[in-house]
């Protein structure tokens, strides 16, 4: 049981170049969630998902998609990665949403610098 | 103003003390109160959720008063492992959403 995974670890990229970043988590969760953590800003939700085939956007979504495709992956996609877009990134998961008292579940993170 | 602030610290404290972090949220409708731990360059995990009536896990007492729309953690008998960066999270209204202040770091020193 791996719970929630992230691939890469890390990475750099120039400006205008496009990744994808991948989370997988084996918990049979129904709710993922992309955050970005910066200095001093706490970590902002980018998009969150609530169901496989399903996202929405959170508070930061610009310059991001998501796809979830399937119920264990949720992928953050960057077309045209700019400098502002340096960021520790991490995925998460969970059972339940925010309204319960429910744990969510974190991955070890992505680090991103576009230069 | 930020939906949910801390005070930044560095609170340095010695082993055995009693330390206290304080949060305020701005969204009177919020559902779901919660601390996470954060060590350094790890992800958060959940310490413990926070209820109306208070509650405590061992040497951790959380306390969250509605009106003042305040959230407060205590720890008592610090120990070194406990240095880490404390993360206020509070749910939206519609709770879907969490928002997590910008964390509040602890260092116990010997």
């Amino acid at each position: 049981n791996a719970g929630v995974t992230q691939t890469p670890k890390f990475r750099v990229l120039k400006t205008g170049q496009s990744m994808t970043l991948l989370c997988a988590q084996d918990m049979n969760h129904e709710y993922m969630y992309w955050y970005r953590q910066d200095p001093g800003m706490g970590l902002r939700l980018i998009h969150y998902s609530v169901g496989e085939g399903t996202t929405a956007k959170g508070e930061v979504p610009d310059g991001y998609n998501v796809s979830r495709l399937k119920k264990q992956n949720f992928l953050l996609g960057l077309e045209s990665a700019a400098p502002s877009q340096t960021s520790v990134y991490f995925c998460a998961s969970s059972w339940k949403d925010a309204s319960h008292t429910d744990t969510q579940y974190f991955g070890p993170g992505t680090r991103l610098t576009v230069l | 103003r930020k939906e949910v602030e801390q005070d930044p610290g560095p609170f340095n404290v010695p082993e055995g003390a009693t330390v206290a972090f304080n949060c305020t949220y701005s969204n009177s409708a919020s559902q779901s109160f919660f601390w996470y731990r954060q060590d350094c360059r790890k992800e958060p995990k959940l310490l413990m959720s926070v209820y109306s009536s208070g509650n405590e896990d061992g040497r951790f007492t959380a306390q969250l008063n509605r009106a003042s729309q305040y959230i407060s953690l205590l720890i008592r008998d610090s120990k070194l492992s406990d240095s880490a960066t404390y993360l206020c999270v509070v749910s939206n209204n519609a709770g879907n959403m969490l928002t997590f202040g910008g964390g509040t770091r602890l260092m116990v020193k010997p």
